[in-house]
């Protein structure tokens, strides 16, 4: 069965903290997805990789940074969390070429 | 940037109601993905259409794609309370292996 984790379900921190939010997939998928997720705008890509210490910006990488070490885990990094990433965060995996992407079951963060 | 925008935003009906759900795009899709989000959990995919005016089934689900690929609807005959969730629709993109997703239609299916 295909298994995407992430770290937190639920997560709260303080403006300007360093946050990270882990994703780890078991299914040996080369590619992997940061998503957020706000009411109404449906998800949107931030980072995106296609193999180990390879990323590429997504639409809204502004604020955020990512690390592949290894194949199966893909962090998200805030530097310096803002109230407005409060959001909805999403991770997902898939084969290159496939059209399936696997989502994980999100973390919500909170930025006060 | 192709945008997707899915209506209505938000669907509330009675258990045993049928419901229609939208994406409509400003320039023909190369492929067209559905997912259902359940409260609390990341969005699964339900379909993938490619042909223009290709038509499929998923049990109480039918999917269609428009003729000229720009648009496409999701049918769900005689709606559950486990029908409950959010629907999503996403253009996939070959070149960059990415999705690029609508808006969302909420669906909440009363007993």
């Amino acid at each position: 069965d295909v298994k995407v984790t992430q770290s937190s379900r639920y997560l709260v921190k303080r403006t300007g903290e360093k946050v990270f939010l882990e994703c780890v997939q078991d299914m040996d998928h080369e590619n992997m997805f940061w998503y957020r997720q706000d009411p109404g705008l449906g998800l949107r890509l931030i980072y995106f990789s296609y193999d180990v210490k390879m990323k590429e910006k997504g639409d809204i990488p502004e604020g955020y940074s990512v690390s592949r070490e290894k194949k199966e885990r893909f962090s998200l990094i805030l530097e310096s969390a803002s109230t407005n990433q409060t959001s909805m965060y999403l991770c997902a995996s898939s084969f290159p070429g496939r059209e399936t992407q696997y989502f994980g079951p999100g973390t919500r963060l909170l930025v006060l | 940037t192709q945008l997707l925008e899915q209506s209505p935003q938000f669907l509330s009906i009675q258990e045993g109601e049928n419901l229609t759900v939208y994406c409509n795009s400003s320039s023909v899709f190369s492929s067209l993905q559905w997912y259902r989000q359940e409260p609390g959990e990341g969005p699964v995919l339900l379909v993938t259409v490619v042909t223009g005016g290709e038509v499929k089934k998923l049990k109480r689900l039918t999917f269609q794609f428009g003729d000229a690929r720009k648009d496409s609807s999701l049918h769900i005959t005689a709606a559950q309370p486990g029908d409950t969730g959010l629907y999503l629709c996403a253009e996939f993109k070959a070149a960059g292996n990415k999705l690029t997703f609508g808006g969302g239609t909420r669906v909440l299916v009363k007993p």
